[in-house]
């Protein structure tokens, strides 16, 4: 069973630059048809979907954040991160990593548990 | 602002129907997946394609599809139905990931 955990700082300086790490368990990131993606929820917000990797190491990424996001992973270590520069207090969120699949639908059916992100000076 | 569509808001009376919808033009091409969250909690996918449920959600936990609108139909709503409900889908040009404002559910 692929299980996630998401890592990384929970306090973030404005103008600077946020990295989330997702760990992946029980699974590779380079294996099957997966992808595997960034989701984040603004306090007492709705979700929304930042970006993701696939399994070939393709991206693709929301555009109003294309300018500042990067994902990439590691896969010595089966991990892949988020790297988010110029952050405002707009970005402030619960970060999920997830895993999706895509086949006229996207199932997203494995979620890390979510890390809480706030940027504040 | 979202490109999926859902009413904020709905209750239902416990062991009662509830219908949650999303709207988008994107729902005409793209099959829409359903996910519920609960305080606290990450989302869990409940619905995917075309009514398909994930191994553990309930058979009272059905979808359905029409032109731009999908539904999610609970029969018999039990407490623990009680959540926020998000549709999701792809934009109207098949590439980004998108989803819904969210509903929230509650079971009187």
């Amino acid at each position: 069973q692929v299980q996630l955990q998401e890592s990384g700082p929970g306090l973030v300086k404005p103008s600077e630059t946020l990295s989330l790490t997702c760990s992946v368990f029980g699974g590779s990131v380079t294996g099957g048809s997966f992808y595997w993606t960034w989701i984040r929820q603004p306090p007492q917000k709705g979700l929304e979907w930042i970006g993701y990797i696939d399994y070939s190491g393709n991206t693709n990424y929301l555009s109003s954040l294309k300018s500042r996001l990067t994902i990439s992973r590691d896969t010595s270590n089966n991990q892949f991160s988020l790297r988010l520069t110029s952050v405002t207090a707009a970005d402030t969120a619960v970060y999920y990593c997830a895993r999706g699949y895509y086949s006229g639908y996207d199932k997203i059916d494995v979620w890390g548990q979510g890390t809480l992100v706030t940027v504040s000076s | 602002s979202s490109e999926l569509t859902q009413d904020p808001a709905v209750s239902v009376a416990l062991g009662q129907t509830v219908r949650i919808t999303c709207h988008g033009d994107s729902l005409r091409r793209y099959y829409p997946s359903w996910y519920q969250q609960k305080p606290g909690q990450a989302p869990r996918l409940v619905n995917y394609g075309r009514n398909n449920r994930p191994s553990g959600i309930p058979d009272r936990i059905s979808a359905s599809y029409s032109g731009n609108t999908a539904s999610l139909t609970i029969t018999g709503a039990q407490a623990e139905d009680e959540a926020d409900y998000y549709c999701n889908s792809r934009d109207s040009i098949g590439h980004h990931i998108v989803f819904g404002g969210g509903t929230k559910l509650t079971v009187l």
